[in-house]
Parts: C-alpha cells; sequence; structure tokens
C-alpha cells in the first residue's frame, strides 16, 4: 500500500514554456500533498504544501506564481512550472501522507520527475 | 534556528556492520524518520521513530534518545545494493519534516 506515482518521469522543454507534473495516490486518499525540488547533491527542499480543494501553502522564496499548484482531488496534485527557465532544471518529486491506522505522519514519496529546460 | 547534522560520507564493507548518525535541534519534537534515497531516484521510507530506543525492521534498525536530540541507523550485513544516500527528518512542533543533508555511504567488496 501507499503507492504514489508521478508523471511524466522526465521531461525536457524550452525556456519559456510551462510545464505540468501530476502526482497521483495510487491506493490511497491523500488530503495532504507535498512537492519538494532537489538540486544534484543537496536535500531536498520543501516548496509547498498541497491540501485537498484549498490553496497551496509555500515555503519561504517559491513563487507561486511561478510554480502553480492543484490539488483538485483525494487522489491527484499537480505542479505546473510557468515560463521555465534554465535555473529551473531540477528534481522534482512529490509526496503524500497516507492514512493508515498508527501511520499518520509518514510521507511516501513519488518516483520524482526530472526537468531539464533547455 | 532548527538544524539537523549528520555525516557527509562514510565507508563501509560489503557484509560488515555500519552505524549513521544523526543529531539535531528543533523547535519541538514529533518524530524522526529515516528514508534511503539511491542516485537520480526519490527516497523511500526505512523507519519511524517517535519514543526512545531501538526499533528493528530485519537489517535496519534505527535507535532514538530525545534527551540528547540523537538518532542512529544501524545497518547490518552490508549488502552492494545498500550503496545509497541516508536521510535523517525531524518533525517539528508544526509537523513540518526538517530535512538533514544526507550521507553518503559507499559499499566496498
Amino acid at each position: 500500500g501507499a503507492v504514489v506515482s508521478q508523471h511524466p518521469s522526465w521531461v525536457i522543454c524550452k525556456s519559456g514554456t510551462s510545464v505540468k507534473i501530476e502526482c497521483r495516490s495510487l491506493d490511497f486518499q491523500a488530503t495532504t500533498m507535498f512537492w519538494y525540488r532537489q538540486f544534484p547533491k543537496q536535500s531536498l527542499m520543501l516548496m509547498a504544501t498541497s491540501n485537498e480543494g484549498s490553496k497551496a501553502t509555500y515555503e519561504q522564496g517559491v513563487e507561486k506564481d511561478k510554480f502553480l499548484i492543484n490539488h483538485a482531488s483525494l487522489t491527484l496534485s499537480t505542479l505546473t512550472v510557468t515560463s521555465a527557465h534554465p535555473e529551473d532544471s531540477s528534481f522534482y518529486i512529490c509526496s503524500a501522507k497516507s492514512p493508515l491506522a498508527g501511520d499518520t505522519d509518514t510521507q511516501y514519496f513519488g518516483p520524482g520527475t526530472r526537468l531539464t529546460v533547455l | 534556528g532548527q538544524n539537523i547534522d549528520q555525516p557527509t560520507e562514510m565507508t563501509a564493507t560489503e557484509g560488515a556492520i555500519v552505524q549513521i548518525n544523526c543529531t539535531y535541534q528543533t523547535s519541538g519534537f514529533n518524530g524522526l524518520f529515516w528514508y534511503q534515497q539511491h542516485a537520480g531516484e526519490a527516497p523511500t521510507f526505512l523507519s519511524y521513530n517517535v519514543l526512545d530506543g531501538l526499533e528493528e525492521k530485519g537489517r535496519f534498525s534505527s535507535f532514538l534518545s530525545r534527551s540528547k536530540g540523537y538518532s542512529y541507523l544501524l545497518l547490518k550485513e552490508l549488502q552492494m545494493k545498500d550503496s545509497a544516500s541516508y536521510l535523517c527528518a525531524v518533525m517539528d512542533s508544526n509537523y513540518q519534516l526538517i530535512w538533514g543533508a544526507g550521507t553518503k555511504l559507499i559499499i566496498k567488496p
């Protein structure tokens, strides 16, 4: 149980275009999902917390107008990188909390999406 | 401020035992997590400790001392596939995860 998928696995796009990344909880309903980015050889950096049916909570320094997050259902959250630039190239990872009994705080991660902006 | 410290890199031999330490200073404590992350992949959950003591799961064990702000991950009978980064993360009083920078574990034959 507690499987999280992401799509696409990797994407290459031109500078100035927008890219949408999907995060799905496959076998459970996730009221809260998280979006992280990770630069090479660095730890995870939380970008935002996504709550179903409400606006996402962004971490300090993360531009909400550039990284659009939509959590429209209990199994799907999307991250759209708008007007992408080469500095947005990174590994984007989502996670979700599984509401299994006695395990409400553990985050389970999707496989990640590697974004390269040319 | 909030801080998680773990060694940057460790090397061990296949079949041996290795202990990866993590010390933390956070505003509040609601549990400590260990994750394994292979290069180019997302983290996978290993363990969760919220009470003092040792939690054993097969070849992996995790220990917590809240009074000392200290945890370790113990890996026994090391295998080459255990080569990965090991991330320590603490959940603070706001239920936010504070991440360590990770320990890169290199296993040699």
